[in-house]
């Protein structure tokens, strides 16, 4: 089993929807993170967790809010889809240290 | 801020040559750089990581990269390509020393093609 693992690995969806991307790890990391990727833009970070307790906005946070319901679980929501939320969606996990980076397989999400 | 500049969205090269692919970074701290690597439809695996021990890092499957303070650099190289090595690599910067949040700050990204 992958240590950090993305649910769906694909979804389309309509404009206006509300929905929500999974990540669990088995890590035992208490540093969780939400980014996406889009094209000739590299990576971006959505939001970020250092424990159940303590979310934080990323760069690219309006639009979504997370959930951390336990260590090993930090959800994404879109609460109304629109089509420029169409991207890629990693989650990832770290030690405190941060040399210990783990990212998910991804979730690739259209919106139309 | 920091931030890191991947000079070439797309490098070509031939089989069984060598690859370079440059990445300048900008950090007020001695920085953490890592080099990652995306293979089409999959997700981001880590090729190597500069953690201020030694400059010149060597990573999984033949890759390296050296770090030059005075430069600024982190170029990532590999003396013979193979077909396999089609990929996106991604330079990233941590910010811990400066904000502690764990984040990763990615650059744009360079397109690896491997001719036959």
């Amino acid at each position: 089993d992958a240590d950090v693992t993305q649910t769906p690995r694909n979804r389309i969806t309509k404009t206006g929807k509300r929905i929500m991307l999974e990540c669990s790890q088995t890590k035992g990391h208490d540093r969780m993170y939400w980014y996406r990727q889009d094209p000739g833009l590299g990576l971006r970070l959505i939001y970020y967790s250092f424990d159940v307790k303590d979310i934080n906005k990323g760069e690219i946070s309006d639009g979504y809010s997370v959930s951390r319901q336990a260590q090993a679980k930090f959800s994404l929501s879109l609460e109304s889809a629109i089509p420029n939320q169409t991207a890629l969606y990693f989650c990832a996990t770290s030690t405190a240290s941060n040399y210990g980076y783990t990212f998910g397989s991804g979730t690739r999400l259209t919106v139309v | 801020a920091q931030s890191v500049t991947q000079l070439d969205s797309h490098v070509s090269v031939s089989e069984g040559t060598p690859v370079l692919l440059r990445c300048n970074y900008s950090s007020s701290y001695s920085p953490s750089l890592f080099w990652y690597v995306q293979h089409p439809n999959k997700g981001l695996q880590l090729l190597l990581k500069y953690t201020s021990a030694a400059t010149l890092v060597k990573g999984i499957n033949g890759f390296e990269a050296e770090f030059k303070k005075s430069e600024t650099s982190f170029h990532l190289t590999k003396p013979s390509a193979h077909m396999s090595d089609a990929a996106e690599y991604f330079c990233v910067v941590s910010d811990q020393l400066t904000s502690n949040t764990g984040k990763l700050i990615f650059g744009q990204g360079t397109t690896l093609q491997v001719k036959p």
